[in-house]
């Protein structure tokens, strides 16, 4: 089991609608989790940090965080083409170090 | 431009040779990580200093690669005898304690 996990895509939504991406992760203990998103070619942006149960909104973005089923989601509202990229859930875990998903890559279709 | 540099931003190299990559973080910054990343995979985490200390070294790290961060300061990620499965992006980034991290433009290796 991989100790953080997303699924890879791609995943297709039309322009002005909403894009909901998952990750679970397998280290009880984790503390912070983190979006990140990455155009091709690119290095990794961070889009939202989150820290305790619940809901997080910035803007088009709302990060969910569940510890107890150990998910993490990031919704996108009102998608844009230039939300189109590939989105890397990330874990800060018991030590000291932050393992990343594979990403899943969104596309964004007019 | 999130603070954190990094140089070259791409290397070709040939199988053997040895290269060096330096990352200057974000001054107020005391915590450095290096990744790798593969196409179509997530960055894999290398080796992590807390200041001048290495404090993690993931077992991906053959000891070919070596890392050092003098004076808490910016940090050189080497690798020694390269091989042609070492081609990747190396990203680095920074992190002040429990806050959030940010890379910076990343290192694209080529090893023909």
């Amino acid at each position: 089991q991989k100790e953080v996990e997303q699924n890879s895509g791609p995943l297709s939504v039309p322009e002005g609608a909403i894009a909901s991406l998952n990750c679970t992760y397998s280290d009880r203990v984790s503390q912070s989790f983190f979006w990140y998103r990455q155009y091709s070619g690119k290095s990794p942006e961070l889009i939202m940090s989150i820290y305790s149960n619940g809901d997080k909104e910035d803007g088009r973005f709302t990060a969910q965080l569940n510890k107890a089923s150990q998910y993490v989601s990031l919704l996108i509202r009102d998608s844009q083409p230039s939300d189109s990229a590939t989105y890397l859930c990330a874990v800060y875990s018991s030590a000291s170090k932050i393992i990343f998903g594979s990403g899943t890559r969104l596309s964004i279709r007019p | 431009d999130t603070g954190v540099s990094q140089d070259p931003r791409h290397k070709i190299t040939k199988r053997g040779q040895n290269v060096t990559f330096r990352c200057d973080p974000i001054s107020e910054h005391n915590r450095l990580y290096w990744y790798r990343q593969t196409l179509g995979q997530g960055p894999e985490f290398l080796t992590y200093f807390q200041n001048e200390a290495q404090l993690e070294k993931s077992r991906l790290l053959s000891d070919r690669f070596s890392a050092e961060r003098p004076k808490g300061s910016f940090s050189t990620l080497e690798i020694q005898r390269t091989e042609q499965g070492d081609s990747a992006m190396y990203l680095c980034a920074s992190r002040r304690g429990g806050d959030e991290q940010f890379f910076g433009p990343g290192t694209r290796l080529t090893v023909l």
